[in-house]
């Protein structure tokens, strides 16, 4: 039961150009979503968040966009810099509303790979 | 910066063994997590823990696991009777507050022979 698929296992994009990453849910309850940068033997690294009540939230050269209707959403990087490439993972949960501790759903990661 | 820290970040035990994975949390979050990755799949949600109890654990969280804070700075994940399955990346994550982004640890790597 995927309830947060990225559907592109990896991606390849040239330094200095945007890098475009997506994300599809399909728990209508999600109402916080993440996105994680792992690099190998590491934890995933937190990188910027949005909750249900925004449609863009930017942080830097990171910018999480949410299409609710679509139930999609979108990581853009730009510009693209070697020290990116990793896995990127998009997160959801329903603890939004509620207030309590819910846990993440994760998906299976996009591998991000910069190119010179 | 302040960051959670994970010990050991490698722990070899045999089938039906007990073991117990440790967790500093970031000194000033309420909320505790453990997840876990195995190799090749996505990190799945364990259990979350505020004001000394569990708040919420997926179906994998069975009665095999149980969760602790013994003291004020210490996180633990217990797992009573180890099963080859149980071989993992295990993450622990803190949070400010319940809806607030997680910060997770390096992992501890658990294999079970």
């Amino acid at each position: 039961d995927q309830q947060v698929k990225q559907n592109s296992p990896s991606l390849s994009v040239q330094e200095g150009r945007i890098s475009i990453l997506n994300c599809d849910y399909t728990n209508s309850m999600f109402d916080y979503f993440l996105w994680y940068k792992k690099y190998p033997a590491e934890g995933p690294t937190f990188l910027i968040s949005i909750s249900s009540i925004k449609d863009k939230n930017e942080d830097g050269r990171f910018t999480v966009f949410l299409n609710k209707s679509a139930k999609h959403l979108s990581l853009h990087i730009v510009p693209s810099q070697p020290g990116d490439s990793a896995v990127y993972f998009c997160a959801a949960s329903s603890g939004y509303s509620g207030g309590g501790a819910d846990g993440l759903t994760f998906g299976k990661g996009t591998h991000l790979i910069i190119q010179p | 910066e302040p960051e959670v820290t994970q010990t050991p970040s490698h722990q070899v035990t045999q089938m039906g063994q007990e073991v117990i994975l440790r967790c500093v949390p970031i000194s000033n979050h309420l909320y505790f997590y453990w997840y876990r990755q195995i190799l090749g799949q996505k990190v799945e949600f364990l259990v979350s823990f505020y004001n000394n109890e569990i708040s919420e654990k997926s179906e994998i969280f069975d009665d095999q696991f149980s969760v602790e804070r013994p003291d004020g700075s210490n996180f633990t994940l217990k797992i009573r009777s180890t099963k080859l399955e149980d071989s993992a990346m295990y993450f622990c994550a803190s949070s400010r507050q319940g809806f607030d982004e997680q910060y997770f640890g390096p992992g501890t790597r658990l294999t079970v022979t």
